[in-house]
C-alpha cells in the first residue's frame, strides 16, 4: 500500500516564506510531484521531483531525499493567491499517482 | 489549457440507481485516471487506464466499473449508487508515465441520496 503524509493545515504572512512537508512510503518509488488545487478547481501542476536535490521553478522550489522518504515544497515571497490546497502525490512503478491528504495553507496580510 | 472534458459537471441521483460519468480528452494521451476526492482522505485513485480497453484498479475500486473503447473516452459506472459515494470525481490525463504531468478535468459533484 501507500502512505503519504502531510500537514493539514498551515498558515504564513504575505511576503514570507513556507515550507509543505510530505513524508511517504511506498513501492516501486518512481518520481514525486506536488499540485495546487484552489478551492472548487481542479489541481493543477506545480513540480516534479525523481532524484534527490532541490528543483527551483521562480518563487517555488521542490527537494527530495528518498533515502529518506521525504520531500518539501518551498514558497517564497508569499502572495495572497497562494491561499490554496497543496498536493504531495508519488508515483508508483505502474505509472500511477498517488496522493496526500493535501495542505491547505492560508496567507494571511 | 488540456483538452479533457467532463460530463456532467453535476449530479444528484437516487440510491441504488446506476450513474455514469464521463471523461473526454481531445489530447490522444494514453493514461487516464478517475480520483474521488472528500474531506480528509485527498484524491484517491478508483480506476486507471494504459490504453484502449486496458484498465486496472486503484485503491478505491469497490463499487466502480470503468470502460475505455476509444482514446478519448474513459467511463466511470456506479452500478448502484450508495450515499457513499457522494464525493467530488476528477478525471486525470497524461501522455505517458515518468516525468509527464497529469491534467486535471475540472471535476463531477454528484450527490447520492
Amino acid at each position: 500500500g501507500q502512505n503519504i503524509d502531510q500537514p493539514t493545515e498551515m498558515t504564513a504572512t504575505e511576503g514570507a516564506i513556507v515550507q509543505i512537508n510530505c513524508t511517504y512510503q511506498t513501492s516501486g518509488f518512481n518520481g514525486l510531484f506536488w499540485y495546487q488545487q484552489h478551492a472548487g478547481e481542479a489541481p493543477t501542476f506545480l513540480s516534479y521531483n525523481v532524484l534527490d536535490g532541490l528543483e527551483e521553478k521562480g518563487r517555488f522550489s521542490s527537494f527530495l531525499s528518498r533515502s529518506k522518504g521525504y520531500s518539501y515544497l518551498l514558497l517564497k515571497e508569499l502572495q495572497m493567491k497562494d491561499s490554496a490546497s497543496y498536493l504531495c502525490a508519488v508515483q508508483t512503478g505502474a505509472n500511477n499517482l498517488f496522493f496526500g491528504t493535501g495542505t491547505r495553507l492560508t496567507v494571511i496580510p | 489549457d488540456a483538452g479533457i472534458t467532463q460530463s456532467p459537471r453535476h449530479k444528484v441521483t437516487e440510491t441504488g440507481t446506476p450513474v455514469t460519468l464521463r471523461c473526454h480528452q481531445t489530447e490522444n494521451h494514453r493514461y487516464m485516471y478517475w480520483y474521488r476526492q472528500d474531506p480528509g482522505h485527498g484524491l484517491r485513485l478508483i480506476h486507471y487506464s494504459y490504453g484502449v480497453k486496458d484498465t486496472d484498479k486503484g485503491e478505491v475500486s469497490d463499487g466502480y466499473s470503468v470502460s475505455r473503447s476509444k482514446t478519448e473516452d474513459f467511463l466511470l459506472t456506479l452500478e448502484s449508487a450508495t450515499s457513499s459515494q457522494t464525493s467530488v470525481y476528477f478525471c486525470a490525463i497524461r501522455p505517458q508515465g515518468g516525468d509527464t504531468e497529469a491534467f486535471f478535468g475540472q471535476g463531477t459533484r454528484l450527490t447520492v441520496v
